[in-house]
């Protein structure tokens, strides 16, 4: 079975441009969240999505935004990119939102680069 | 929120048993207590998860007191491919607004 996808692999864009990063989750897999890791730190959440509805959201501005597509795969999109936006962006699918136990599976990410 | 507090690196060297402490002292009653893995450029890798005691996989073992105070993941037998960096979570997983709060992690380097 396949695991998490993410696409592109890497990504250079500049200051200013717009970025759309895209995330299958595992099959049958009804949960999608995001998040941004710079160098040296941990992963920090972004947005989590279920049944297609964003169930939370992370302390980034407005220019993050994100969406799930029927077949439960993913896009975040990040507007007016910054240098600071350069990260690894992640992406991790479960099978539910509210489940204590439920396993997070995590993607390859998407290194962006802003330039 | 559960804070975590785990030491920033670790040394170890091949074929030694490796002990990983993470300090959580508001744990909260419903709260689960989950270790990551994650290499350079990769995404993070469940590795264990407990509520209270031991629980042991096929690739660690989680040590957890009775005041939940603390967890302790136990590496036996490390090899090289186990260099990477420990992330220890605590929270229900999803009554947080459903995020993984991720503290710095623990660097684990195993030498030769």
């Amino acid at each position: 079975d396949a695991g998490v996808t993410q696409s592109p692999t890497h990504l250079i864009k500049t200051r200013g441009q717009h970025v759309t990063l895209r995330c299958s989750p595992i099959s049958g897999h009804k949960s999608v969240s995001w998040y941004q890791q710079v160098l040296g730190q941990g992963p920090q959440f972004i947005f989590q999505y279920y049944e297609k509805e964003e169930r939370g959201r992370g302390n980034f501005p407005d220019r993050f935004s994100a969406r799930q597509f029927p077949n439960y795969s993913s896009e975040l999109n990040v507007n007016a990119l910054l240098l600071g936006d350069s990260a690894l962006y992640l992406c991790a699918s479960g099978n539910s939102y509210d489940s204590y136990t439920d396993t997070q599976y995590f993607g390859p990410g998407t290194r962006l680069t802003v330039l | 929120l559960a804070k975590t507090t785990q030491p920033i690196s670790m040394d170890s060297y091949e074929g030694q048993e490796v002990n990983i402490t993470c300090s959580h002292n508001n744990i909260a009653t419903n709260d689960y207590i989950t270790w990551y893995q994650q290499f350079p450029s990769q995404g993070p890798r469940f590795i264990i998860q407990g509520y209270k005691t031991k629980v042991t996989n096929e690739v660690a073992s989680l040590f957890i007191p009775a005041d939940r105070k603390s967890s302790t993941l136990s590496l036996p037998r490390v090899s090289l491919s186990d260099t990477a960096v420990y992330y220890c979570l605590v929270g229900g997983v999803y009554n947080q607004g459903g995020k993984l709060i991720f503290g710095q992690g623990t660097e684990l380097s195993v030498k030769p």
